[in-house]
């Protein structure tokens, strides 16, 4: 299984929206609504953030939301705050019933 | 509140096998939830290696299947990884984590609660 595809950075200035995507195929991303999102900051535990594309679990602030076109994934960070600052890895359900996250994108809040 | 607390030696030779253990404090392990392992190679993305159900059933990343054995430890609220045959390309930060549970009664493919991670390196 290949390792989903994300940009590697994306930056933005505070109070700016921001997307992150995701690509897939069809055997993961695009077949079935079970794209996750993760925020890890250096030497944190990484936070949950996204699940089923575009669910929030309780406590994770409405400005980041999750979407999905065909293929490809998408995070969405309004409001920018400095705190965003920090690496974004989606994940995604495979044909194969195991789990495949991306290579990670690097957000700087400019 | 649960919490996940990895560990294990930090130097593994070459050849030989990678043991950890996850420490989860502030839940049973037996009464529910699905748990995992993931990994995080220097410079490089998440890799998940497997899950294991409370009763537990496993699954296993098809590239890693063959060396790994994920296991539960009831007696210590545990549960433990064994990866065999380990080198440099297993050198990595090894995340324990559990699957997320919707409130509407499924296990989603994703993971809420996370440890620190723990640093393994592969080196003789």
């Amino acid at each position: 299984q290949s390792a989903l595809t994300q940009p590697a950075s994306v930056s933005g200035s505070p109070g700016q929206s921001i997307t992150i995507s995701c690509t897939g195929t069809s055997s993961d991303v695009g077949g079935y609504n079970y794209v996750s999102w993760y925020q890890l900051h250096p030497g944190k535990a990484p936070k949950f953030m996204i699940y089923d594309v575009s669910k929030r679990p309780s406590g994770v602030s409405n400005r980041f939301s999750g979407s999905k076109s065909g293929n490809t994934a998408s995070l969405t960070i309004s409001g920018l705050q400095a705190e965003d600052e920090a690496d974004y890895y989606c994940s995604s359900y495979t044909s194969s019933s195991t789990l495949v996250f991306g290579g990670g994108t690097k957000l700087t809040v400019l | 509140q649960v919490q996940l607390q990895e560990s294990g030696p930090g130097l593994v030779k070459p050849s030989e096998t990678l043991s950890l253990t996850c420490a989860v404090s502030g839940y049973s392990i037996t009464s529910g939830y699905y748990w995992g392992w993931i990994r995080q190679p220097p410079g490089k993305g998440l890799e998940w290696i497997g899950t294991i159900y409370h009763s537990g059933s496993t699954s296993y990343n098809p590239s890693l299947k063959s060396r790994v054995t994920i296991s539960i430890d009831t007696s210590n609220n545990q549960f433990s990884l064994k990866l065999t045959s380990v080198t440099a390309a297993d050198t990595a930060v090894y995340f324990c984590a559990r699957r997320y549970f919707d409130s509407s009664g499924y296990y989603p493919d994703a993971f809420d609660v996370w440890g620190q991670g723990t640093m393994v390196t592969v080196s003789s």
